[in-house]
């Protein structure tokens, strides 16, 4: 199966929040991934957070990592419409690397 | 700044040709890694070069190989094309040895249709 899954789609009115979430399966992930991608574009990295962390807040994003039930969520504050974009979640290759293995992604998509 | 560049941003070819992409990396980024993203797919690791050499490698056959030159650029070789080969295949930079090694700067890609 999949290393990391996602849901695929979340719809938001402007505004609101967002939350995106993902499971992954390698318990050793030292750390793990957030990337964005919009239409066209290449990826971004949003934010990464180490496997020690619980938490992890920078502006509008929050990363919370339940490391017991290998669970991992983006929450986007005030989601606007330039948000919308497909959201990978990602975890190192096995073996120590830190090279993303990436989910399927969450093609967030924000109404007015 | 100059960030992660890729050429060409499109290219058409004909199944059993050879196709060639080619990255310039981040400025003073030293490592290249390709990745493979078909449509509605997460990006798929493709290899890694650091210091001119193939370093990591994911599960693509031998028909895919590459190359990084001495100013760390870098090309993705793809021989004898198949339908399946049509995706985004994209380029990041990393550098090896500072935390920087877990943030990668990708390019906008390399969109490639196998007719």
């Amino acid at each position: 199966g999949e290393d990391v899954e996602q849901s695929l789609f979340l719809s938001v009115r402007e505004g609101d929040s967002s939350v995106i979430n993902c499971t992954y399966t390698d318990s050793s992930s030292t750390y793990l991934y957030w990337y964005k991608q919009e239409p066209g574009a290449g990826l971004q990295l949003l934010t990464y957070i180490f496997s020690n962390m619980d938490m992890k807040q920078d502006q509008r994003l929050t990363v919370l990592l339940n490391k017991k039930d290998k669970h991992l969520s983006l929450r986007i504050a005030d989601t606007q419409t330039g948000d919308s974009a497909i959201y990978f979640c990602a975890s190192p290759r096995e073996g120590g690397s830190y090279i993303p293995t990436f989910g399927r992604g969450t093609s967030l998509i924000v109404h007015p | 700044d100059a960030g992660v560049t890729q050429s060409p941003t499109h290219l058409i070819k004909t199944r059993g040709q050879q196709v060639t992409l080619r990255c310039s990396p981040k400025s003073g980024h030293d490592t290249v890694s390709w990745y493979q993203q078909a449509l509605g797919q997460g990006p798929q690791f493709i290899f890694q070069y650091y210091e001119e050499e193939e370093r990591q490698r994911g599960n693509f056959p031998d028909r895919f190989s590459g190359h990084q030159f001495p100013n760390y650029s870098s090309e993705l070789n793809v021989n004898a094309l198949l339908l399946g080969d049509s995706a985004l295949y994209l380029c990041a930079s990393s550098l090896v040895g500072t935390q920087s090694n877990y943030e990668q700067y990708f390019g906008p890609g390399t969109r490639l249709t196998v007719t």
